[in-house]
């Protein structure tokens, strides 16, 4: 049983175009994350979200939003899609905001044509 | 602000032979400390932590890191690589002053020959 599990694995769109990622998962943990993993491996925090609610949310575009309709639950929609959009974005989640414990899907790499 | 530098793209080490992957930080307060790994097209795992206590921690498939205050380094080791230790390994920090958000260094990628 998959603990993090994201859809899709890959998505290639053109410029413009509006796209959504899902992320479930089934650890019951309260806290979830979108982090977004450039060409260059580096990894960055975008979004969290505790039982819901909105925690963090970093210098993101707004055409980025998620939406967390429950708690095991994060999705990710991106508007108006642009070329430096093109990147792996990866969910996690903890079983609290203060859990130590990382869990990461296995990405979705998003590129942009 | 957090931050965790990690100085080396990639490190190459032959099968067998002691494996190191530097990392140092900057944090207010006492760290939290964390690395984790990633093999290829999979999302990161976690692989051991230093909160508290014994300054060299046990973690998963072998590895340790050793915690030093004065230097703010948190190194990754292994005594004996093997080939399937090839892959991308993340340092992280987190601190209460940054809202308990865990900020990742660049990464390092690992390379072991057989």
């Amino acid at each position: 049983d998959t603990a993090v599990s994201q859809t899709p694995k890959y998505l290639v769109t053109q410029m413009g175009n509006d796209k959504s990622i899902k992320c479930e998962q089934n650890l019951g943990h309260d806290t979830m994350y979108w982090y977004k993993q450039d060409s260059k491996k580096f990894l960055k925090i975008m979004f969290s979200y505790n039982n819901k609610e909105l925690i963090i949310n970093e210098t993101v575009p707004n055409r980025f939003s998620p939406k967390s309709p429950d708690k095991a639950h994060l999705n990710l929609h991106i508007n108006s899609l642009e070329l430096g959009d093109s990147a792996v974005y990866f969910c996690a989640s903890r079983r609290t905001e203060l859990s130590e414990k990382l869990f990461f899907g296995s990405g979705t790499q998003l590129s942009v044509l | 602000a957090q931050s965790v530098a990690q100085p080396e793209d990639q490190v190459n080490v032959a099968e067998g032979n002691p494996l190191t992957v530097k990392c140092t930080y900057s944090v207010s307060g006492n760290p939290y400390l964390f690395w984790y790994v990633q093999y290829p097209n999979r999302g990161l795992q976690f692989l051991l932590k230093y909160i508290t206590g014994d300054n060299l921690v046990k973690g998963s498939y072998g590895f340790e890191a050793e915690f030093n205050k004065s230097q703010t380094s948190f190194h990754l080791k292994k005594p004996s690589a093997l080939v399937s230790d090839s892959a991308l390994y993340f340092c992280a920090v987190r601190g209460k002053a940054a809202g308990n958000k865990l900020t990742f260094g660049g990464g390092t990628r690992v390379l072991v020959k057989p």
